[in-house]
């Protein structure tokens, strides 16, 4: 069966540091992957995709930038936090068509 | 512009009850229809899921689609004071690049 991983799942970190949010796919090949934030009471806001190792698509400009290094691997990224950056990231992937699976989540607060 | 609407709710129930969830689309090339279920400070789960025109029952969780009128309902039957969070409708569309919409979600409180 499929596991999805997200790691770390809590987070609290200052403005301006550097941010690595880690996410892995286990029992599965050649998935689709995304990253997701959801503000506090808000919906959830697609912020990368990709559909293979090295390909990346981006839906929000913003700070933070994705990378796929290997096929069950997705890791979102940032140089710089900002305040707006405070959220509960969400990995998840899926086949094509088909359903897609979330993993548990990273909450992070910037202070 | 593909859109997906939910009434933000809270929709209240009493214990034992059906409770009815609604979903419109935009996108008449929509092709698969998703149920989540979150509750709160915890990840989405999927809970439904539907193709094809009718419904499809998985124990008390019915999924309903009607392509022809844009919709896709969940019935959660004897609803339960644990069924209460948030339902999040999600839609894909035919080709491109299988992102799904996400609807905003509808706020379910069963109460005793």
């Amino acid at each position: 069966s499929q596991t999805i991983h997200q790691w770390p799942a809590t987070l609290v970190q200052p403005v301006g540091s550097p941010l690595s949010l880690e996410c892995t796919v286990e029992g599965t090949s050649n998935p689709n992957l995304y990253w997701y934030r959801q503000a506090a009471g808000r919906g959830l806001q697609l912020l990368f995709y990709s559909v293979g190792i090295g390909q990346i698509s981006s839906e929000v400009p913003q700070n933070l930038s994705a990378s796929r290094p290997q096929d069950r691997q997705f890791i979102l990224s940032s140089k710089k936090l900002l305040l707006s950056d405070s959220g509960f990231y969400l990995c998840a992937w899926s086949l094509s068509l088909y359903e897609q699976y979330f993993g548990p989540g990273t909450r992070l607060t910037v202070t | 512009q593909k859109e997906v609407e939910q009434n933000s709710g809270p929709l209240s129930v009493p214990e034992g009850a059906i409770a009815s969830l609604n979903c419109t689309y935009s996108d008449r090339g929509s092709q698969s229809f998703f149920w989540y279920r979150q509750y709160s400070g915890k990840s989405p789960e999927l809970i439904m899921f539907i193709y094809s025109n009718g419904d499809k029952e998985d124990g008390r969780f019915t999924a309903q689609l009607n392509k022809a009128s844009q919709y896709v309902s969940l019935l959660i039957r004897d609803s339960q004071p644990s069924d209460s969070a948030t339902y999040l409708c999600a839609v894909k569309v035919i080709g491109g690049s299988y992102i799904p919409t996400f609807g905003r979600g509808t706020s379910l409180i069963v109460h005793p």
